[in-house]
């Protein structure tokens, strides 16, 4: 157990629908990451969070978005919902982390698998 | 097995012997680097690490090598067994940045 919980783990909904995605990261960690993976692929960097501030982009899309709450949970907002967005969204968060640059590796948590029918 | 393009590249080994994972990684200035091995349905779950001014680090069973000049990144895993049966990712951290990017993964299937 990396002490990262997603939820939920698994999410079936429709084109064009509105989806939220829910991390809670390690106690104690101030950093939240937030990858896609689709089948047989790797993960892609979407964003990262270090205590409610966003500090670095990668390949997220407009449709979505994300934040990081005072208690440190982040949410993963997924809109206008597409086939192509169909995948496993991982959130990590990093066990050493000194004025938002990450010094250690990331801990993972198990996913949520997102379907769009 | 090396990690490149979309596709998952398999290495099947039988139990038993030696595994090496290969991965080239892409920018010159990463400063940090780790191994993952994500199992069916599971989260990535780290290996090992290793920082640029290292060339070798070993752990229990495994042993990563980084070699610079050509920024290849290896994993060795000793007396392979079945549940080593994984995909395996290495990532790199860019220095001063705060994303690491993932390769797209070796899958290792270890026969019995």
């Amino acid at each position: 157990d990396s002490g990262v919980t997603q939820t939920p783990k698994h999410l079936i909904t429709a084109t064009g629908q509105r989806v939220t995605l829910r991390c809670s990261p390690r106690s104690g960690d101030l950093s939240v990451y937030w990858y896609q993976q689709s089948l047989d692929q790797g993960l892609q960097f979407l964003i990262q969070y270090y205590n409610g501030e966003e500090r670095a982009k990668g390949n997220i899309l407009e449709r979505f978005s994300a934040q990081q709450f005072p208690d440190l949970h982040s949410e993963l907002n997924l809109s206008s919902l597409e086939l192509g967005d169909s995948a496993l969204y991982f959130c990590a968060s990093s066990v050493r982390t000194s004025g938002g640059a990450n010094t250690g590796e990331l801990f993972f948590g198990e996913g949520s698998r997102l379907t769009v029918l | 097995g090396e990690s490149v393009g979309l596709h998952l590249p398999t290495l099947s080994v039988q139990e038993g012997d030696n595994s090496i994972i290969n991965c080239a990684y892409s920018n010159s200035a990463s400063d940090y680097f780790i191994w993952y091995k994500q199992e069916s349905g599971k989260g990535p779950q780290f290996i090992i690490d290793i920082r640029s001014n290292m060339d070798k680090r070993q752990g229990q069973r495994v042993t990563v090598l980084l070699n610079k000049t050509v920024k290849h990144l290896s994993l060795q895993i000793a007396a392979t067994q079945p549940g080593d049966s994984a995909v395996y990712f290495c990532a790199e951290k860019w220095n001063n940045f705060n994303k690491f990017y993932f390769g797209s993964g070796t899958k290792l299937n270890v026969k019995p």
